[in-house]
């Protein structure tokens, strides 16, 4: 089935400093991929859309310039925390469009804890 | 826009059944999912349904009433490891867009 690998699981940085998040795309083309961020015990909020080759969507509210969106092939998307600070950590989660029947195409990442000290 | 609604929390025990609404306002609908999420893990799909009706998926079921914007998860046999929380999402778009989320606890 279609897999989505995301890395780093859990990562520990700096205030101010950058962090970047990978997800690719194993067995399959994702021309779109979605990044979401989860707070505890809340759900999953859109961050942004990513489409491979031009520029990604932004929900409303979400800084694109603090919150980078790089989707350079069909099967990586990158989003990179500039200048974390602590109201930052949070769980992230991307999600890619995979045209499988079996998840009616959504595949998710594993996810990756970010914890801004 | 979207409003997916859906309870915050809910208690059972093992063995019995139970039911999470979820009432959605959305425009271009284009589906309604279910998923389970345990806590630092990404949500597994369970269920979708796009037409009116009862999907049934071995303990679990899921309904959908587009007319009404009602969605419901039933959950049978409740196992202690069905202790998550249940996630209602609308396909409006292209992106999935998340209710708040239901935490079940089971009990024995």
């Amino acid at each position: 089935g279609a897999v989505v690998s995301q890395h780093p699981s859990w990562v520990i940085c700096k205030s101010g400093t950058s962090v970047k998040i990978e997800c690719r795309s194993l067995d399959f083309q994702a021309t779109t991929m979605f990044w979401y961020r989860q707070f505890p015990k809340q759900s999953l909020m859109l961050m942004a859309t990513s489409n491979e080759g031009s520029k990604a969507t932004y929900e409303q509210g979400v800084e694109k310039d603090k919150f980078l969106i790089n989707h350079a092939s069909l099967t990586l998307s990158t989003l990179t925390v500039t200048s974390a600070h602590p109201e930052d950590s949070s769980f992230y989660i991307c999600s890619a469009r995979d045209g499988t029947g079996v998840s009616h195409g959504y595949t998710f990442g594993s996810g990756t804890r970010l914890t801004v000290v | 826009g979207q409003n997916i609604d859906q309870p915050t929390e809910m208690t059972a025990t093992e063995g019995a059944i139970v039911q999470i609404n979820c009432t959605y306002q959305t425009s271009g609908f284009n589906g309604l999912f279910w998923y389970q999420q345990h806590a630092g893990e990404a949500p597994t799909f369970l269920s979708y349904n796009v037409l009116d009706g009862l999907e049934e998926k071995g303990r679990f079921s899921s309904f959908l009433s587009r007319s009404k914007g009602y969605s419901y998860l039933l959950l049978k046999e409740l196992q202690m490891k069905d202790s998550a929380s249940y996630l209602c999402a609308d396909q409006a778009g292209t992106a999935l867009i998340f209710g708040k989320g239901t935490t079940l606890s089971v009990s024995s």
